[in-house]
């Protein structure tokens, strides 16, 4: 079983187009969360879903728009992006409660050209 | 506000050596999980280990063990007689107990097990 699945695992796009990363999760977890890791910086908390609901957003320009359809789903739809937001993407889920750890997948690998 | 702080960014070790890799934290919780998490060149992070702040007990998982102190906000972890399958970066993590349970990250560790 994959727990967390993310698609796709590389994308090139150029500053104009717009894209969505997929993240599905098959651990019945109620939360779900996007990570941004860089060269430069830490993992940084992009979103966090609860039970399908945003309760939180790290200051995250618009130029990304997530959406999670159900709590086994996550987007995360990318438009006008910079090549400074070239990173890996990954996505997180955890159960919520009592068992706190999150499971990652293995993330999409963005490139802005 | 919370803070993970791995002051090592790379170690290289030769294989069967043994290896810490050090994890400070701040936090104004009182109570407060930690965790370890392995990424492998694949990318994706690999959970290793969870620790509740109210259990300083020390773990140890086959090669793998943790070393929690309270007292010093240290949450230490060491692979004793490394194989090159260890090469990875780690990272210690940090989050509340209760509401947000987000991680924060420290920078992580590169480690290089040379063969």
């Amino acid at each position: 079983e994959t727990g967390v699945t993310q698609t796709p695992r590389h994308l090139v796009m150029g500053m104009t187009n717009k894209k969505s990363l997929k993240c599905e999760q098959h651990l019945g977890h109620n939360a779900m969360y996007w990570y941004k890791q860089s060269a430069k910086k830490p993992l940084e908390l992009m979103f966090v879903y609860n039970f399908k609901e945003q309760t939180e957003n790290n200051s995250v320009p618009s130029r990304f728009s997530p959406e999670c359809p159900n709590s086994s789903h996550l987007f995360l739809h990318l438009h006008t992006l910079q090549p400074e937001d070239s990173a890996l993407y990954l996505c997180a889920s955890s159960h919520g409660r009592d068992r706190v750890e999150a499971f990652f997948g293995q993330g999409t690998r963005l490139t802005v050209v | 506000a919370q803070k993970v702080t791995q002051a090592q960014t790379e170690i290289s070790v030769v294989e069967k050596e043994d290896v810490t890799l050090d994890c400070v934290y701040e936090t104004r919780d009182t109570t407060y999980y930690l965790f370890w998490y392995k990424q492998p060149p694949s990318g994706e992070l690999v959970f290793l280990i969870r620790r509740n702040s109210f259990d300083e007990q020390n773990e140890i998982s086959g090669r793998y063990s943790w070393n929690f102190q309270k007292s010093t906000s240290s949450f230490n972890f060491t692979i004793t007689a490394s194989q090159v399958v260890d090469s990875a970066v780690y990272f210690c993590a940090l989050s509340m107990d209760t509401g947000r349970r987000a991680l924060t990250f420290g920078s992580g560790t590169r480690l290089q097990v040379q063969p």
